[in-house]
């Protein structure tokens, strides 16, 4: 079974700093999977990506096959950007569920 | 699309009554899955579909968990009898398959919050 490292598990930052979340993972995988948790529980896919690099507004997400590594950052963060972020992974073999991290909880300050 | 539509949002029951959680998925989509997040455990799977059929239940904690799929439009989660220790919160999601392989980017449901007393 996969395991599906997260680091931080908890990161407090200002407004504006840039954000770095990591995710590290035992067995090969298929995909992985960037997940936003808000307070009051929905839960959003923010990236779906198996190699490089994805880039959507201030959100990036690079992932290593070689290494098993996966980071999400947060550019020029903002108190709106505060969440609980997970990390899931397909342990590839086709078909399967996920498996996911622990999650970081996110707060930014104004 | 309405996404991926869950209900209840919230249940509150004794222990030993039966429960029943329903989902909708997006329309198209292949793959089914219901989740389960507890403070303890974080997000687990309990049991995911694909075309309507159990793919892996190996998740569902127990015999008193079961779920079905009856059509592409509709899954129940059913816990009977239930027990304080299910208190969580169940998720359902679902997804495009791609080819073969399920990685499809998921969407999630907005989530039953249970509380069993």
């Amino acid at each position: 079974k996969n395991e599906v490292e997260q680091s931080p598990q908890n990161l407090t930052a200002q407004e504006g700093e840039f954000i770095t979340i990591n995710c590290s993972y035992s067995v090969g995988i298929s995909a992985l999977h960037w997940l936003q948790q808000h307070p009051g529980g929905g839960i959003v896919s923010l990236f779906m990506l198996s190699s490089g690099k994805k880039k959507h507004g201030r959100l990036i997400a690079t992932i290593n096959i070689q290494e098993k590594h996966s980071s999400l950052h947060i550019t020029a963060s903002h108190p709106r950007d505060s969440a609980v972020y997970i990390c899931a992974v397909h342990s590839g073999g086709g078909a399967d569920g996920l498996t996911f991290g622990k999650g970081t909880h996110l707060i930014i300050q104004p | 699309d309405a996404g991926v539509i869950q209900s209840p949002r919230h249940e509150v029951t004794e222990m030993g009554q039966e429960v029943t959680l329903r989902c909708k998925p997006i329309s198209g989509h292949d793959y089914l899955f219901w989740y389960r997040q507890t403070m303890m455990r974080g997000l687990e799977l309990l049991i995911y579909f694909n075309n309507n059929v159990p793919i892996d239940d190996s998740g569902m904690p127990e015999d008193r968990f079961s779920a079905k799929m009856p059509n592409a439009s509709f899954s129940t989660l059913k816990i009977q009898p239930s027990e304080p220790r299910d208190s969580a919160v169940y998720f359902c999601a679902s997804s495009q398959g791609t080819d073969s392989a399920n990685t499809g980017e998921l969407f999630f449901g907005e989530g039953s919050r249970l509380t069993v007393l």
